[in-house]
């Protein structure tokens, strides 16, 4: 039973933009600004793609985006890529519990 | 160039035991928080445990407090998890992570994993 809870898939088509939200409570997604998203290809190694909500780490194209807002943050895609497929993991400091993971979400370019 | 490299990982029976470590290079490793993530087959990312730079200050998901000890060596550049009492449940891939700033948790860097499999 996953912290946060993520859609369990989403699906675009190329160039176009798809959202992943991320909801948490106030305890977590709502307290801090410290969401991070990765991707995840299968057999791979998680990629972080942001952080500390909106921030990208050098390399990651700004075709990546994220927000917040309130409990719930979100991840955008925008100009769709057939290289984007693949799952996308949330996360949040989560006080107590240090660090909380969402469920993940697996996207697929159609 | 960065790299984390976990070993220590195998078959160990219900209730036995496991020490896993994690080599570090490329960077200034007491300069960082580091963590550790585990992914069942088929499954979704599970933090496991983070500890901050100097090794003063740990914290651990519910599911493993008191049975697994996260610490580090900054002398070796090594990461360590200790695990105790270990059940099928603790059956995954187990990867470390170095933290991206002094000031979050997120992970810029991952291991490839070790293979935890506990069955008798």
């Amino acid at each position: 039973q996953s912290a946060l809870t993520q859609p369990r898939s989403v699906s675009g088509s190329p160039g176009q933009s798809v959202t992943i939200s991320c909801t948490g409570t106030s305890s977590d997604v709502g307290g801090y600004n410290y969401v991070a998203w990765y991707q995840q290809h299968p057999g791979k190694v998680p990629k972080l793609m942001i952080y500390d909500v909106t921030k990208r780490p050098s390399g990651v194209p700004d075709r990546f985006s994220a927000s917040k807002s309130g409990n719930t943050a979100s991840l955008t895609i925008s100009g769709l890529q057939a290289e984007d497929e693949a799952d996308y993991y949330c996360s949040s400091h989560g006080g107590g519990k240090y660090v909380v993971f969402g469920g993940g979400t697996k996207l697929t370019v159609l | 160039e960065v790299q984390l490299l976990e070993s220590g990982g195998g078959l160990v029976q219900p209730g036995g035991s496991l020490r896993l470590s994690c080599a570090a290079s490329g960077f200034t490793f007491g300069n960082y928080a580091m963590g550790w993530v585990r992914q069942a087959p088929g499954k979704g990312l599970q933090w496991l445990s983070s500890i901050n730079e100097s090794g003063g200050r740990t914290y651990y998901a519910d599911s493993v407090k008191g049975r697994f000890t996260i610490s580090r060596d900054n002398s070796k550049n090594t990461l360590y998890l200790q695990m105790i009492s270990l059940s099928a449940d603790d059956s995954a891939l187990y990867y470390c992570a170095k933290a991206i700033t002094v000031t979050t948790a997120a992970c810029d860097y991952w291991g490839q994993g070790t293979l935890v499999t506990v069955s008798s």
